[in-house]
């Protein structure tokens, strides 16, 4: 098992562009996190799934945001007609229900630049 | 809600030395607390993590100790290493199991 991937690593993009980010989990875990992250700051959630339900959002998570985990495996978290504020590090992370100790493993993150 | 603070938000020491960073929490039931490396333009390495029934955990060099009356837990380093420069992040889990990050300690340890 390589841990939780997500990509691209970097993406660049105009201000209006749509974009979207995928991360592939630990393979035998159920749920699935997305954090933004902004300079100098921790990690802010904004949504987690349970297989492919969609169980918790943010207030960070306007309209213009939207997350997919269609099959329960990988997820996408869309951003659609980009602003520069959207500018950020983006981070996925899984853990397996079950687990008593709740621990996230987390990916290198996409980190987005809106010009 | 559950607020995350992270004390020194710098720390510069020499190599060898021995240092303690703080975090404390204000809402004292939290599931777990996990200590994260971050280092540079990169993603999150988790290194320990405490259970809310659990004091201290430790993992090499490291221990991280929790506790949920004072709301707070403490990450310690012995025998600093310039391999340590990071940012340490510490982050609380509640009962829907999203993490509350702090703003972190930005670690530089100078050979």
């Amino acid at each position: 098992d390589t841990g939780v991937s997500q990509n691209p690593r970097h993406k660049i993009t105009k201000r209006g562009q749509n974009v979207t980010f995928r991360c592939d989990p630990i393979s035998e875990h159920n749920r699935l996190y997305w954090y933004r992250q902004t300079l100098g700051q921790g990690p802010e959630f904004l949504t987690y799934f349970q297989n492919e339900a969609q169980l918790e959002k943010s207030r960070l998570l306007s309209d213009r945001f939207s997350a997919e985990r269609p099959k329960g495996s990988f997820s996408t978290l869309e951003i659609q007609r980009t602003e520069q504020g959207d500018s950020a590090m983006y981070l996925c992370a899984s853990s397996r229900l079950g687990d008593k100790t709740y621990e996230q493993y987390f990916g290198p993150g996409t980190r987005l630049t809106v010009t | 809600k559950q607020e995350v603070t992270q004390i020194p938000a710098a720390l510069s020491v020499p190599e060898g030395e021995n240092l303690v960073l703080n975090c404390s929490f204000t809402d004292s039931a939290i599931y777990n607390l996990q200590w994260f490396r971050q280092d540079p333009g990169k993603g999150l390495t988790s290194l320990l993590l405490i259970q809310s029934s659990q004091r201290e955990q430790t993992s090499g060099r490291l221990n991280a100790s929790l506790d949920k009356s004072s709301g707070r837990s403490t990450l310690y380093i012995a025998a600093s290493q310039p391999g340590d420069s990071a940012t340490y992040l510490c982050a609380g889990g509640g009962a829907t199991n999203k993490l509350i990050f702090g703003t972190g300690t930005l670690l530089a340890v100078q050979p």
